[in-house]
């Protein structure tokens, strides 16, 4: 079952630039949660914002939450080489820490 | 820092074969999920744990079964395996502010 549904599927920019994801989901949630996975790795879990929150920061990310839309954005502020990666949202519907990812966005960020 | 650790990285394994997928957390985690990954379609759930002993399908459990006999280590076990297992298979342990994956396992079935 498909909850979340990152937007675009592939994004490419220059090193310095910002880069923004979207990430819709269907029902109501808990918490959303954003993950970066580099090539042929496990991911890594980047940030979690509860479905009270409407915006959350961690050093160069930002992320936001609309719950009346039910989406969310990352962005990531003076892109590096190395956040080359893809970029998942997950959404945890409630209790049992159960998450529900979308497909991801695969950035690629050119030196 | 919660550690989540796969077993193997890469595996080739022969059609009918039982194979075995190990992964160990080591901060008494309680929750802990199997998911493959294959491109086009993400991850999907093959099944999780809440506790020793304790397991609960996920939304793809066809083919697959678990085992939690410690609380540290949750076990994918392929009874038979076929091509259409051939994924990268991924291991996480719940945390409170979400998950931490293993490296991940990639399964060929030949």
């Amino acid at each position: 079952s498909q909850q979340g549904e990152e937007d675009p599927q592939a994004l490419s920019i220059q090193e310095g630039e910002n880069a923004t994801m979207n990430c819709s989901y269907k029902t109501s949630i808990n918490n959303l949660q954003w993950y970066r996975q580099n090539s042929g790795r496990g991911l890594v879990h980047l940030i979690l914002i509860r479905s009270n929150e409407r915006e959350k920061h961690s050093g160069r990310l930002r992320v936001t939450l609309d719950t009346s839309k039910k989406s969310s954005s990352l962005l990531i502020t003076a892109s590096r080489a190395a956040d080359t990666a893809s970029y998942f949202c997950a959404t945890d519907t409630g209790g049992s820490e159960k998450l529900v990812f979308g497909k991801g966005t695969k950035l690629t960020v050119n030196p | 820092d919660v550690k989540v650790t796969q077993s193997s990285r890469y595996l080739v394994k022969r059609t009918g074969e039982k194979v075995f997928l190990e992964c160990v957390q080591d901060m008494d985690h309680e929750n802990m999920f199997w998911y493959r990954q294959d491109p086009g379609l993400g991850l999907r759930l093959i099944y999780f744990s809440y506790d020793v002993k304790m397991k609960e399908k996920g939304d793809i459990p066809e083919g697959y079964s678990v085992s939690r006999e410690k609380k540290e280590r949750f076990s994918l076990i392929l009874e038979s395996a076929s091509t259409n297992q051939t994924s990268m298979y991924l291991c996480a342990s719940w945390t409170n502010y979400g998950y931490t994956f293993g490296s991940g396992t990639r399964l060929t079935v030949v």
